[in-house]
């Protein structure tokens, strides 16, 4: 079936425009997550979101970003102003279903290489 | 201290060895954990669970040791498409299953 994507996979942005990014999780899976990668790095939490319970955001570095996750599906992560150090890959994963295993184990989609000039 | 440390690596072998691969964690209330697979520019992959006393797969065994808080990864004949960063990941316990990824130790296996 059909796995994680994510849109646009590559953009490319002047410095202090806002960019929004997109993620659709697997089908049926309730979890859905984001991260951000930068150059080198570990995966770094954004945000999570599971069915209708209220979001953790912790992860988010500062209040530029902000994510959405509209019907249970799809969710929207947008940066505004974007700076520099703000050039990362952003992945999105999602997970929940039957048994244990599935519940815990992310998918993640291929990211977006975002590059702020 | 970071919540889940690895070796940094690089690890340059050849093909056929054995390469073992270390991991600390810091929460002792963590009840899951993995090694997933990253390939250059790739998304990471789901390699192998860890919920007990260890795991294998193949050329592939893991193992945990909650005492310690530790775990290790032992990949054995090692073929050219080993070569990946190995990410080790943590659940972090309390609430719901977020995962706290290791930075990663990269591999390159050589003919």
């Amino acid at each position: 079936g059909a796995g994680v994507s994510q849109s646009p996979s590559n953009k490319v942005t002047e410095k202090g425009k806002d960019v929004e990014l997109r993620c659709d999780p697997i089908s049926g899976h309730t979890a859905l997550y984001w991260y951000r990668q930068s150059l080198g790095q570990g995966l770094e939490f954004l945000i999570y979101f599971q069915g209708n319970s209220a979001p953790d955001k912790s992860g988010l570095p500062s209040d530029r970003f902000s994510a959405e996750r509209t019907g249970g599906s799809v969710s929207t992560l947008t940066i505004q102003r974007t700076q520099q150090e703000d050039s990362a890959v952003y992945l999105c994963a999602s997970s929940g279903g039957r048994g244990r295993e599935d519940t815990d184990t992310q998918y993640f989609g291929p990211g977006t290489r975002l590059t702020v000039l | 201290r970071k919540e889940v440390e690895q070796d940094p690596g690089p690890f340059n072998v050849p093909e056929g060895a054995t390469v073992a691969f270390n991991c600390t964690y810091s929460n002792s209330a963590s009840q899951s954990f993995f090694w997933y697979r990253q390939d250059c520019r790739k998304e990471p992959k789901l390699l192998m669970s860890v919920y007990s006393s260890g795991n294998e797969d193949g050329r592939f065994t893991a193992q945990l040791n909650r005492a310690s808080q530790y775990i290790s990864l032992l990949i054995r004949d090692s073929k050219l498409s080993d070569s990946a960063t190995y990410l080790c990941v943590v659940n972090k316990a309390g609430g719901y299953n977020k995962l706290i990824f290791g930075a990663g130790t990269r591999l390159a296996v050589h003919p």
